[in-house]
């Protein structure tokens, strides 16, 4: 693989039950990046992750989680589901943390929550 | 507080010019980028300023004006592959992006 990929592409769920978005990425890159993006609405950090081991809130943080195992994994959970968390996640990284660096973004997950 | 504006939508011809504004307000400045998102897919990296000045890369040019809080992101001899949303961001205090709306850009044949 090359870049960052993202699991699964799409998915409809019932409010309530627990998901995981799963994102790697084979850059070796430092800081990963969870946001979502809504319809009129600019990408809205939810967590990020300056480096392995480490994580911190964005935004709209409430409702989700993450962890930072390794260099390569970012996974975003929600543990109950809402439909307000309907959206388009997208996973990204960047050499380095700071907003200087430039972002590398996944293909995007496409979660419904009904 | 941080804000990004941005005009919601253009509409520009193929093969001519147009020229997509952004303003901002910020704590501090470090630097502005420019990303490009077709319809369905991730954003892509266009151009990164820190000076002031136009920077040329292509047929996109983006211009920066930190007193003024602008920047424009200048498209040439428009193709119909650039029909797509272009989308402003400048980092926050913590170093975290904060994204402007985006602007969606229809070209016409």
């Amino acid at each position: 693989i090359a870049g960052i990929t993202q699991a699964p592409t799409s998915q409809i769920l019932a409010a309530g039950r627990r998901m995981t978005l799963r994102c790697t990425q084979d850059m070796r890159h430092n800081a990963m990046y969870w946001y979502r993006q809504d319809l009129g609405l600019g990408l809205r950090l939810i967590h990020y992750s300056n480096t392995a081991g480490t994580t911190g809130k964005g935004e709209v943080p409430d409702g989700y989680s993450v962890s930072r195992a390794n260099t390569d994994d970012f996974p975003l959970t929600l543990a109950s589901a809402v439909p307000s968390q309907t959206s388009v996640y997208f996973c990204a990284s960047s050499d380095q943390s700071g907003g200087a660096d430039t972002q590398y973004f996944g293909p995007g997950t496409r979660l419904t929550v009904l | 507080g941080q804000n990004i504006d941005q005009p919601t939508e253009m509409t520009a011809t193929e093969g001519a010019i147009v020229q997509i504004n952004c303003t901002y307000q910020t704590s501090g400045f470090n630097g502005l980028f420019w990303y490009q998102q077709h319809a369905g897919e991730a954003p892509t990296f266009l151009s990164y300023n820190v000076l002031d000045g136009l920077e040329e890369k292509g047929r996109f040019s983006s211009f920066l004006s930190r007193s003024k809080g602008y920047s424009y992101l200048l498209l040439k001899e428009l193709q119909m592959k650039d029909s797509a949303s272009y989308l402003c961001a400048v980092p926050d205090s913590n170093y975290q992006l904060i994204w402007g709306a985006g602007t969606k850009l229809i070209i016409k044949p």
